[in-house]
């Protein structure tokens, strides 16, 4: 089975932090994605890589920025968290650049910015 | 641009009835469509893809979808709500975007069912 880790499921942190989050995949799969979950919003796309060292925009990239050193790993870094940044990250992966492959999504990691 | 819409972000059903989520796409070329299923404190799951071999599509738990291109809708069924189906489910449209294809997600839908 695919397996995608999100290193830490609830976080606090305080306003003007670092944050990191940790995402791997244990099943060789090219693209990783970033998505943000906010109730009635559904699931907005921050950040996505397609290949080692490569990222694209999602829909929501500002105050974000992301690291992809290793196939198996891709970051999500807050650089200054802001209370509008408190939310559920979903991480993701999905093998290959066709257009029918499922997302395999990590349980989610809830962040809570005071 | 390609996009998905959920019709109600709320649906209520008594446990035996019929299941119906609304999902409509816009997209001026054939869509990959995915309907996904969120339980309580957990990521999403798969539970089934539309990638045009056929209109209708059976997924996982008993849930089905019919690709209809003349309404641009791609509805998610169940004929008998049972209780372990209260969830939040999404409906989902496959793009490309420069050098890559990213899934594009809909607002969403919680599903409660009723005793």
């Amino acid at each position: 089975d695919v397996k995608v880790t999100q290193s830490s499921r609830y976080l606090v942190k305080r306003t003007g932090e670092k944050v990191f989050l940790e995402c791997v995949q244990d099943m060789d799969h090219e693209n990783m994605f970033w998505y943000r979950q906010d109730p009635g919003l559904g699931l907005r796309l921050i950040y996505f890589s397609y290949d080692v060292k490569m990222k694209e925009k999602g829909d929501i990239p500002e105050g974000y920025s992301v690291s992809r050193e290793k196939k198996e790993r891709f970051s999500l870094i807050l650089e200054s968290a802001s209370t509008n940044q408190t939310s559920m990250y979903l991480c993701a992966s999905r093998k290959g650049q066709g257009l029918t492959g499922e997302l395999f999504f990590g349980e989610g990691s809830r962040l809570t910015v005071l | 641009a390609q996009s998905v819409t959920q019709l109600g972000s709320h649906v209520s059903v008594s446990e035996g009835a019929l299941v119906l989520l609304r999902c409509n796409y816009s997209s001026s070329v054939p869509p990959y469509l995915f309907w996904y299923v969120q339980y309580p404190n957990q990521g999403l799951q798969l539970l089934l893809k539309y990638t045009s071999a056929a209109t209708l599509v059976k997924g996982i738990n008993g849930f089905e979808a019919e690709f209809k291109k003349s309404e641009t809708s791609f509805h998610l069924t169940k004929p008998s709500a049972h209780m372990s189906d209260a969830a939040e489910y999404f409906c989902a449209v496959s793009v490309v975007d420069s050098s890559a294809s990213k899934i594009i997600f809909g607002s969403g839908t919680r599903l409660s069912i009723r005793p």
